[in-house]
């Protein structure tokens, strides 16, 4: 079964850092590209960041650009998303999203998510 | 604000058929994908590409799309159809994703 676990959100001062984690299992980690989406309470989704499968082409939304950064360890089949200079509008949900584009692309299995709170 | 535009509120008789909608640019060049997300739950695909289901998605939910439009239909809402429903696609540069600002659907 293909499962995505984040951890590691938590309480945060603004100005602060954080590092979640989401742990895969199910599929070949390291041939699939990943994505971290966030949903700041009772707003929709926004995408925050993705990274292709062997780690070498990140891309990041505008409203992070600078202050996180992805990253990924194929060998732990583990995504990770490294938040520095956090702000009150970081404030969601964050959740990891296995991207599946045989066919066509989309955002095919999604974790549970982990809430950051910057305040 | 939203690349992708979503009406925020729909509602439906139980058992009869509504449609959500999505428009955007990048549908011009992308197909939407949808997703079905419950209360306090993770988000979950539901159609993708040209009007296809991942496997254990009941074939009530179907898709289209039209020029800058992308639509989600279902056919005979259930009681456990109640729930947000966001679109997405690539944008229009291809490097990132956008997602529309969610349906929230009523069913009566």
């Amino acid at each position: 079964e293909v499962q995505l676990l984040e951890s590691g959100g938590g309480l945060v001062q603004p100005g602060g850092s954080l590092r979640l984690s989401c742990a895969a299992s199910g599929f070949t980690f390291s041939n699939v590209d990943m994505n971290w989406v966030r949903q700041a309470p009772g707003k929709g989704l926004e995408w925050v960041s993705s990274i292709s499968g062997g780690g070498r082409s990140t891309n990041y939304a505008d409203s992070v650009k600078g202050r996180f950064t992805i990253s990924r360890d194929n060998s732990e089949n583990t995504l990770y998303l490294q938040m520095n200079s956090l702000r009150a509008e970081d404030t969601a949900v964050y959740y990891c999203a296995k991207e599946n584009s045989v066919v066509t692309i989309r955002m095919d299995v999604w974790g549970r998510g982990t809430t950051v709170t910057v305040s | 604000s939203y690349e992708l535009t979503q009406d925020p509120a729909v509602s439906v008789a139980l058992g009869q058929t509504v449609r959500i909608t999505c428009q955007g640019d990048p549908l011009r060049s992308y197909y939407a994908a949808w997703y079905q997300q419950r209360p306090g739950q993770a988000p979950l695909l539901v159609i993708y590409g040209k009007n296809r289901r991942p496997s254990g998605i009941p074939d009530r939910f179907s898709g289209s799309s039209s020029g800058n439009t992308a639509s989600l239909t279902i056919t005979g809402a259930q009681a456990e159809d109640e729930a947000d429903y966001h679109c997405n696609s690539r944008d229009i540069s291809g490097n990132h994703w956008v997602f529309g600002g969610g349906t929230k659907l009523t069913v009566l």
